[in-house]
């Protein structure tokens, strides 16, 4: 089964540190999405990616934050100098068209 | 894509008995989609519902649409204990370049053994 896959699926870091996730979408799949949940909570959006192409961010998105899909393939989520309220789970979907999205496991960030 | 709104926010029943959650949402879709989320775990999706769709099954799953309430139901019969999950919602409007989804709290669904 070749579905959405997170690296790491968790990641506990100190206060300052930077953290990198990985994903690496459904193969065929041109779109692209980052979602971040905390608990309690259903995931919200983040940032979109057609192909190489980052086409939206959401203003959760602060400038600690970077994403990359380098050849329109796998996408990374780079988070610089970590504050506790990063603390969450970032979720990696993919999809094909303007349909049902699929989900990866997740990566959970803990910062202490 | 707009912002479903699940309700109730928790149900607990026993096993065998069939849960209903519904979706209330705004303005107009062009599909509904419902997803179910284990603890801890990523969303998996369960069935895409499209606007001029009024009922969809798979499985124990039927969902319904009536688009001139602009609300949505989820039942899940002869419930399990792993049906156990949060189960969301999420209207999506083509139009945009992104069609993200935008999810509310969901409702948390506990089965009982």
């Amino acid at each position: 089964d070749t579905g959405v896959s997170q690296d790491p699926r968790h990641k506990i870091t100190k206060r300052g540190q930077n953290v990198t996730f990985r994903c690496d979408p459904i193969s065929e799949h041109n779109r692209l999405y980052w979602y971040r949940q905390t608990l309690g909570q259903g995931p919200e959006f983040l940032t979109y990616f057609q192909n190489e192409a980052q086409l939206e961010k959401s203003r959760l998105l602060s400038d600690r934050f970077s994403a990359e899909r380098p050849k329109g393939s796998f996408s990374t989520l780079e988070i610089q100098r970590t504050e506790q309220g990063d603390s969450a789970m970032y979720l990696c979907a993919s999809s094909l068209d303007p349909g049902e999205q699929y989900f990866g496991p997740g990566t959970r960030l803990t910062v202490t | 894509s707009q912002q479903g709104e699940e309700d109730p926010q928790a149900l607990s029943i026993q096993e065998g008995e069939n849960a209903t959650m519904n979706c209330s949402y705004k303005t107009s879709i062009n599909n509904l989609q419902w997803y179910r989320q284990n603890s801890g775990r990523g969303l998996v999706h369960l069935i895409l519902i499209r606007s001029n769709e009024r009922e969809k099954h798979s499985g124990r799953l039927r969902v319904t649409l009536d688009t001139s309430k602009k609300s949505s139901s989820l039942l899940i019969t002869a419930s399990r204990a792993a049906d156990t999950a949060s189960y969301f919602c999420a209207p999506v409007q083509y139009g945009g370049a992104t069609n993200k989804l935008i999810f509310g709290t969901g409702t948390l669904l506990a089965v009982q053994p």
